[in-house]
């Protein structure tokens, strides 16, 4: 069976620090892979999405960037984060359309 | 106009009661419709999903798709306690677009 495991659960880091998120799946091979981000009270907000290895599309201009250096493996970076980058982060991953299996979620409060 | 409507609540229900939990979509051509739940500090998780129109059914669970209105409904039957969720309807286009999550609370 397919799991996913996103990593830490629960991050504070203050203003102008980098940032570094990572996110694997097991069990499949060539996902598609989503970060999203959920901000308190409103929906959730595709950040990046990927088809293949090397292969990232942005929906939203921001402070963030991914990466995704193997197959199963997604990673959500900062250079410098920002107040507005807190949020409940959630990778997940698909094989079309039409799913998207989450990971647990990332809190991060940057203060 | 956004893609997907959907009012965040909360609904706070006793019990038992029946739930009707609703979004409301802007293109016709749409096909999939799906009903996500999120458990609070969890990632979201598939309920269910249905195709085109009609009703599909699961244990207490009744997603429901009018395509005339643009209209999409998720009904829990008996509601407990443990239903006490965040429900959130998405649709796929090029991309799973979801709505913004109606909060349920369930009293005992």
């Amino acid at each position: 069976s397919q799991t996913i495991h996103q990593w830490p659960a629960t991050l504070v880091q203050p203003v102008g620090s980098p940032l570094s998120l990572e996110c694997t799946v097991e069990g499949t091979s060539n996902p598609n892979l989503y970060w999203y981000r959920q901000a308190a009270g409103r929906g959730l907000q595709l950040l990046f999405y990927s088809v293949g290895i090397g292969q990232i599309s942005s929906e939203v201009p921001q402070n963030l960037s991914a990466s995704r250096p193997q197959d199963r493996q997604f990673i959500l970076s900062s250079k410098k984060l920002l107040l507005s980058d807190s949020g409940f982060y959630l990778c997940a991953w698909g094989r079309g359309l039409t799913e998207a299996f989450f990971g647990q979620g990332t809190r991060l409060t940057v203060v | 106009q956004k893609e997907v409507e959907q009012d965040p609540g909360p609904l706070s229900v006793p019990e038992g009661a029946i739930v009707s939990l609703n979004c409301t979509y802007s293109n016709s051509a749409f096909q999939y419709f799906m009903w996500y739940r999120q458990y609070s500090r969890k990632g979201p998780e598939l309920l269910m999903y249905t195709y085109s129109s009609g009703n599909k059914e699961d244990g207490r669970f009744t997603a429901q798709v009018d395509k005339s209105s643009k209209y999409i409904s998720l009904f829990i039957r008996d509601s407990q306690p443990s239903d006490s969720a965040t429900y959130l309807c998405a649709i796929p286009r090029n991309k799973l677009v979801f709505g913004a999550g109606t909060i349920l609370r369930v009293k005992s």
